[in-house]
């Protein structure tokens, strides 16, 4: 089945904890995208990649890092995890430039 | 700054009801303009999008919106809803200042009721 697979689903983390989000497109799209949700301010974005081989940074950076080895797969990583890191991540893909983004279901984490 | 603006929170509409939430975008003569749903628990599923042409655009699920430009908005409307439109609704603009990327509005929430 197309589409954007995000795992896990959830998870609960100890502060401090590494953690790794993953993101799989199987629509060959050449942009991925990843976002967090909080109450009260929409969806923000974190990093996103607009081919393999190249990433870059977007609103909320800090804290978080990615990596885009090949088209199908862009992790999210947070190397040492903090309480205002609890959020709801979304991955996204889209083909080009002003093209529709395709999201994915969602990994819903918190940090303790 | 870019921004995308909806200024209701949350609507509680009657089923049957039309409906039209508001948003309002900030940056562009042209603009690439999106709506997204989310229903609870779930991601977010693209309703419709404008990107040129015609003003009005028609959507998935009954929905519409239109662009005015004069107005700087992109409402979006249903003449008819139904209990399983209760949802959060986002507009979203994308723009490319060196890096391409979608602005969200911080989203409606949409309750029906019978």
């Amino acid at each position: 089945i197309a589409g954007i697979t995000q795992a896990p689903t959830s998870q609960i983390l100890a502060a401090g904890r590494r953690m790794t989000l993953r993101c799989t497109q199987d629509m060959r799209h050449n942009a991925m995208y990843w976002y967090r949700q909080d109450l009260g301010l929409g969806l923000r974005l974190i990093h996103y990649s607009n081919t393999a081989g190249t990433t870059g940074k977007g609103e909320v950076p800090d804290g978080y890092s990615v990596s885009r080895a090949n088209t199908d797969d862009f992790p999210l990583t947070l190397a040492s995890a903090v309480p205002s890191q609890t959020s709801v991540y979304f991955c996204a893909s889209s083909q080009g430039q002003g093209k529709t983004q395709y999201f994915g279901p969602g990994t819903r984490l918190l940090v303790l | 700054a870019q921004s995308v603006t909806q200024p209701d929170i949350h609507i509680t509409v009657s089923e049957g009801a039309s409906l039209e939430l508001r948003c309002n975008y900030s940056y562009g003569a042209t603009p690439y303009l999106f709506w997204y749903v989310q229903s609870p628990g779930q991601g977010l599923q693209l309703l419709l999008k404008y990107f040129s042409g015609d003003t009005l655009v028609q959507g998935i699920k009954g929905f519409e919106a239109e662009f005015k430009r004069s107005q700087s908005s992109f409402n979006l409307r249903k003449p008819s809803v139904h209990w399983s439109d209760a949802a959060e609704y986002f507009c979203a603009e994308y723009t490319n200042f060196g890096n391409e990327k979608l602005t969200f509005g911080t989203g409606t929430r949409l309750t029906i009721i019978p």
